[in-house]
């Protein structure tokens, strides 16, 4: 089965800090994601990856940048967090145009 | 541009009962994907269904069967016999075929199941 793991279930930081949010997979897939999840809202794309060093800008690119140096692994970077990121952050793997594979989320709390 | 559209927040069923949960789609995609995911309180998200729009037949998974209807746009999950375990948010989710599209499988909103005993 395919793995996808992210670096913290559960993280708060302070507005202004810059926050890493890590995803790894294991099953080289070559497209990942990173989704906002929020109520009432379902899950908004970020951005996706798919291939290394490319990237490409979701729905809701804004206040955030990426980095895929290795294929299986893609982080997520908040510049300057502020209190409008406070959300769950899912990350995502698939190979080709196939079904997504997800992490387990992490709950970030912007103070 | 693809929408998904889950219109019941949420939703209760009895035990052993069967239930649906909604979905519609709007797509100019020719050929697309639709997929339903599980989301329990833990958080991680659980792919239960695939429906292909151009498969002749409605796709079923176990307990989980979708009901498409092409002419209208509708992809509606069944569930029969929930079970208690079967609480969680459920999300409609659609995928174009074509390469930009491919990469972008867009959610809707989501639609929380409560099972009662």
């Amino acid at each position: 089965d395919v793995k996808v793991t992210q670096s913290s279930r559960y993280l708060v930081k302070r507005t202004g800090e810059k926050v890493f949010l890590e995803c790894v997979q294991d099953m080289d897939h070559e497209n990942m994601f990173w989704y906002r999840q929020d109520p009432g809202l379902g899950l908004r794309l970020i951005y996706f990856s798919y291939d290394v060093k490319m990237k490409e800008k979701g729905d809701i690119p804004e206040g955030y940048s990426v980095s895929r140096e290795k294929k299986e692994r893609f982080s997520l970077i908040l510049e300057s967090a502020s209190t409008n990121q406070t959300s769950m952050y899912l990350c995502a793997s698939s190979f080709q145009g196939r079904r997504r594979f997800f992490g387990p989320g992490t709950r970030l709390t912007v103070l | 541009a693809q929408k998904i559209t889950q219109t019941q927040p949420g939703m209760f069923v009895q035990e052993k009962e069967a239930v649906t949960l909604d979905c519609t789609y709007d797509t100019s995609d020719p050929s697309y994907g639709l997929f339903w995911y599980k989301q329990p309180s833990s958080g991680e998200m659980i792919f239960l269904i695939y429906q292909g729009s151009y498969d002749q037949q409605n796709a079923t998974e176990g307990r989980y069967s979708l009901n498409f209807q092409k002419a209208r746009k509708s992809a509606n999950l069944v569930i029969s016999a929930s079970q208690l375990g079967d609480s969680a948010m459920y999300f409609c989710a659609m995928r174009g075929d074509f390469l930009g599209s491919a990469r972008q499988l867009t959610f809707g909103s989501g639609t929380q199941l409560t099972v009662l005993p």
